[in-house]
């Protein structure tokens, strides 16, 4: 079964230092896509990075990247530069890639900035 | 950017009443979702919609509801709400490629 396992509840970075995030997830299928999303205290969530399992680069949006190892199954998110505004939950998903299109979430991470 | 609007954004209500959480969105997006939530938790997913007249539940069992008569509305209904119904529900929609979820803003229920 498809699983995405985030092994930090919670995570502090210095402001303007860079953080990692982390996330495996299990799947036996070659086709699947990987999701980063912020939850902030308001409660939205919103879209931060895709991975295709295919792609051949690292995804990078602004000052977000995702350190994608495929062997190792890991989907890791790397914010650069932290600013206070990056202080969240941060959540890593999967698209099932058995093509129902539901989407599986972990448990997520809490971030907290320190200026 | 995205435009899926959830109403209302909080509600309270007492144990036995009917309620129907609103969704909509104006992307013509065909799958729709609907996840709960507990303050910090993970997101569960109790519903989701392929299109027009297709409802499915989700991996965490619901007493709850949907429908899907339009493309851009996917409500949820729960006939008597109880205390442990208390919790934030988010609606999302999907696109087609790379099929990224758009969520609403939530709506968080207390049932007393």
């Amino acid at each position: 079964a498809q699983k995405i396992t985030q092994t930090q509840p919670g995570m502090f970075v210095q402001e303007k230092e860079a953080v990692t995030l982390d996330c495996t997830y299990d799947t036996s299928d070659p086709s699947y896509g990987l999701f980063w999303y912020k939850q902030p205290s308001s409660g939205e969530m919103i879209f931060l990075i895709y991975q295709g399992s295919y792609d051949q680069q690292n995804a990078t949006e602004g000052r977000y990247s995702l350190n994608f190892q495929k062997a190792r199954k890991s989907a890791n998110l790397v914010i650069s530069a932290s600013q206070l505004g990056d202080s969240a939950m941060y959540f890593c998903a999967m698209r099932d890639p058995s093509g129902t299109y539901k989407y599986i979430f972990g448990t997520g991470t809490r971030l907290k900035v320190l200026a | 950017e995205a435009d899926i609007y959830q109403t209302p954004r909080y509600l309270v209500i007492g144990t036995g009443k009917k309620i129907t959480l609103e969704c909509s969105q104006t992307m013509g997006h065909d799958k729709m979702y609907w996840y709960q939530q507990d303050p910090g938790m993970e997101l569960h997913l109790i519903h989701y919609s392929y299109g027009v007249n297709s409802t499915e539940k989700g991996d965490l069992s619901s007493e709850s509801t949907v429908s899907r008569i339009r493309t851009e509305h996917f409500p949820l209904t729960l006939e008597s709400a109880r205390p442990s119904h208390t919790s934030q529900y988010l609606c999302a929609s999907g696109d087609r490629a790379p099929a990224k979820l758009f969520f609403g803003s939530g709506t968080q229920l207390s049932v007393l």
